[in-house]
């Protein structure tokens, strides 16, 4: 089945700078993969995906970058602010139709 | 639109004991998701449900079970409940569980078991 590390586990930035998180995956027959941001005491909730067809994709402050090759994808998210402190997955699609996610990154943004 | 729903939000269990997790998916969904998510850790996949047939199952043992109703709603069994089992359980739903598209979360159910 399809693993999925991410890394870094802990991450902390300064208000205004920018964070990225990089997940590996190994099922090289994966075609979606979607991020998602878990607040404190919530579900967590889709905030970007990119799909095997595509490079790279952005929505105003996030963007995400995929290399099928290296199959690697990663988050970028700029001038980071307050609200943005959550814990991020990433996770990958395989070909047993399930998503499997990373363990999880836990972003702090210091104002 | 409602979103996903789940029942109850908190329980608390002994050990050996059993319990019945309930989820609603969105409307017109007809895959549903199990993920257990325990302190600190990622989400591990449990169950996959689409038009009321299991699909595919992750690495828990059998006293991990499910089904899924006609009106695409689904339960969460859990047996002879052990201690490692106190973990907040999601549900997620889909319009297609085969093809790549989001899945929508719910808030959980967070159990606890003494």
């Amino acid at each position: 089945g399809e693993n999925v590390e991410q890394h870094p586990s802990t991450l902390s930035v300064q208000e205004g700078d920018s964070a990225v998180i990089k997940c590996t995956y190994s099922d090289s027959a994966s075609n979606y993969f979607p991020w998602y941001k878990q607040e404190l005491g919530k579900g967590p909730q889709l905030i970007i995906d990119i799909r095997s067809n595509v490079g790279e994709k952005k929505d105003q402050r996030i963007a995400v970058t995929l290399n099928k090759t290296a199959k690697h994808f990663s988050l970028h998210i700029t001038e980071t602010q307050p609200e943005d402190s959550a814990v991020y997955f990433c996770a990958a699609k395989g070909n047993d139709y399930k998503l499997s996610f990373g363990a999880g990154t836990t972003v702090t943004v210091r104002a | 639109e409602a979103g996903v729903t789940q029942s109850p939000t908190h329980l608390i269990k002994t050990r050996g004991q059993q319990v019945t997790l309930r989820c609603s998916p969105i409307s017109g969904h007809t895959s549903v998701y199990w993920y257990q998510q325990a302190l600190g850790l990622g989400l591990q996949f449990l169950l996959w449900y689409d038009e009321g047939e299991e699909r595919n199952r992750g690495n828990f043992p059998p006293r991990f079970s499910g089904r899924q109703f006609p009106n695409y709603s689904s339960e969460l069994n859990v047996n002879a409940l052990e201690l490692e089992d106190s973990a907040l359980y999601l549900c997620a739903s889909s319009l297609d569980g085969t093809a790549p598209g989001e899945l929508f979360f719910g808030e959980g159910s967070r159990l606890t078991v003494l």
